[in-house]
């Protein structure tokens, strides 16, 4: 069974400095695996998404995500970190011939001024 | 471009009364379409999820159903709501050739 698990369930970073959300997966073969943000009372907006292409991904608002197989790693990161960026971040798996999805329990990221 | 829609945005019902949410997308055809929900504190949890008009496969049971009428149309529904159904549900749509979902702005529901 495939399942992902977000190491922290809150990180509080200063406005400027670096962001690091960290999120493992478990799989018997090659993840599709993918970064969402969900602000108070939204939806839910795709950051970015591996798909067995090029490891290191890059997404919107200046987040990426690096995939490393040896470590069953996909931890997402951000050099500097904006008061926007404050939401909730979900690190989800793809599986299933309906390609459901399977989500992390959920990372709240706090950006103090 | 394809958008998603969901109503109504929140909704408040007593316990045992019926409940119908309504989920469609624009700019697309034959999507993929499923039914998540986020209770309070928590992640999300695939309800349902539908391949097909009149295709509907349950993850997990429960108090709810779900229908799909229409190609575009994905209806969540319950006979009786009970005080656990309280929470965001979420409808997402996937083409089929893409790996990615994406979600609807979603419906808050609060059982009293």
């Amino acid at each position: 069974a495939q399942s992902v698990t977000q190491l922290d369930s809150h990180v509080s970073v200063s406005e400027g400095t670096p962001v690091l959300l960290r999120c493992n997966y478990s799989s018997s073969y090659s993840p599709s695996l993918f970064w969402y943000v969900q602000h108070p009372n939204k939806g839910l907006q795709l950051l970015l998404k591996y798909t067995s292409a090029a490891t290191l991904v890059k997404g919107i608002n200046g987040f990426e995500a690096e995939f490393k197989k040896s470590e069953t790693s996909f931890h997402l990161t951000k050099p500097s970190a904006h008061m926007s960026d404050a939401a909730e971040y979900f690190c989800v798996v793809s599986l299933g011939s309906a390609r459901q999805l399977t989500f992390g329990s959920g990372t709240q990221l706090t950006v103090l001024p | 471009s394809q958008t998603i829609h969901q109503w109504p945005a929140t909704l408040v019902q007593p316990v045992g009364s019926p409940l119908s949410l309504e989920c469609t997308v624009e700019g697309t055809s034959n999507p993929n379409l499923y039914w998540y929900r986020q209770a309070a504190g928590r992640g999300l949890q695939l309800l349902f999820y539908s391949v097909g008009i009149g295709q509907i496969s349950s993850e997990v049971p429960q108090n709810l159903s779900a229908s799909r009428p229409q190609d575009r149309q994905f209806i969540l529904s319950s006979k009786k709501l009970l005080l656990s159904d309280s929470g965001f549900y979420l409808c997402a749509w996937r083409q089929g050739s893409s790996e990615t979902q994406y979600f609807g702005p979603g419906t808050r529901l609060l059982v009293l």
